[in-house]
């Protein structure tokens, strides 16, 4: 099945500057990359997601790029602000198939 | 519109004793999803129902943990005998259609804690 792994696990930046989060997959058939953002006491809510036929998708302070060749993708949001303090997860999928599987998880804490 | 809700938000039991775990999807929503998330861990996938079926029980951890849907929407996933690594948050989610490029709209969870 497919794996994901994600890093880092934490991440603590200084509120305006860019932060970075990577996953790698091992299926190379997974052409479904979303990410998901889970604030404290809450579910996932998904904030941005890329298909396979594209290498880069921006929605305002936030982006994803894909590599399929090397089979990684990342989450880049810019300007930092406070509210972006969450854990995000990304996640894998064949975009016909029900299952996601995700990363473990990355800790994001925005220094003010 | 009302998104995915779950009672209880939180349970704390004793080993040994039945929880019943409850999710309430979004309206017209075909697909549900139980998910394990455990203590710095990412989401563990438990099972998935299309409708009232589950074709995809393989997550499962034993046979004490099972699931029904009832028409089309409420689901109940069970923990019969608890134990301590049974400790979580449960999270149910829904979708429009079950496949994944439909987005997954997560409820808040329930947190499970075995004594």
């Amino acid at each position: 099945g497919e794996n994901v792994e994600q890093h880092p696990s934490t991440l603590s930046v200084q509120e305006g500057d860019s932060a970075v989060i990577k996953c790698t997959y091992s299926d190379s058939a997974s052409n479904y990359f979303p990410w998901y953002k889970q604030e404290l006491g809450k579910g996932p809510q998904l904030i941005i997601d890329i298909r396979s036929n594209v290498g880069e998708k921006k929605d305002q302070r936030i982006a994803v790029t894909l590599n399929k060749t090397a089979k990684h993708f990342s989450l880049h949001i810019t300007e930092t602000q406070p509210e972006d303090s969450a854990v995000y997860f990304c996640a894998a999928s064949i975009s016909n198939d029900y299952k996601l599987s995700f990363g473990a998880g990355t800790t994001v804490t925005v220094r003010a | 519109g009302a998104g995915v809700s779950q009672s209880p938000s939180n349970k704390v039991t004793e080993k040994g004793k039945d929880v019943e775990l409850r999710c309430d999807p979004i309206s017209g929503h075909t697909a549900l999803y139980w998910y394990r998330q455990s203590l710095g861990q990412g989401l563990e996938f438990l099972i998935y129902f299309q409708g009232n079926s589950a074709p995809d029980k393989s997550g499962l951890p034993s046979d004490r943990f099972s699931a029904e849907r009832t028409g089309g929407s409420v689901s109940t996933l069970t923990i019969q005998r608890t134990q301590q690594e049974d400790s979580a948050v449960y999270l149910c989610a829904s979708s429009f259609s079950g496949t994944a490029a439909y987005e997954q709209y997560f409820g808040p969870g329930t947190r499970l804690t075995v004594t």
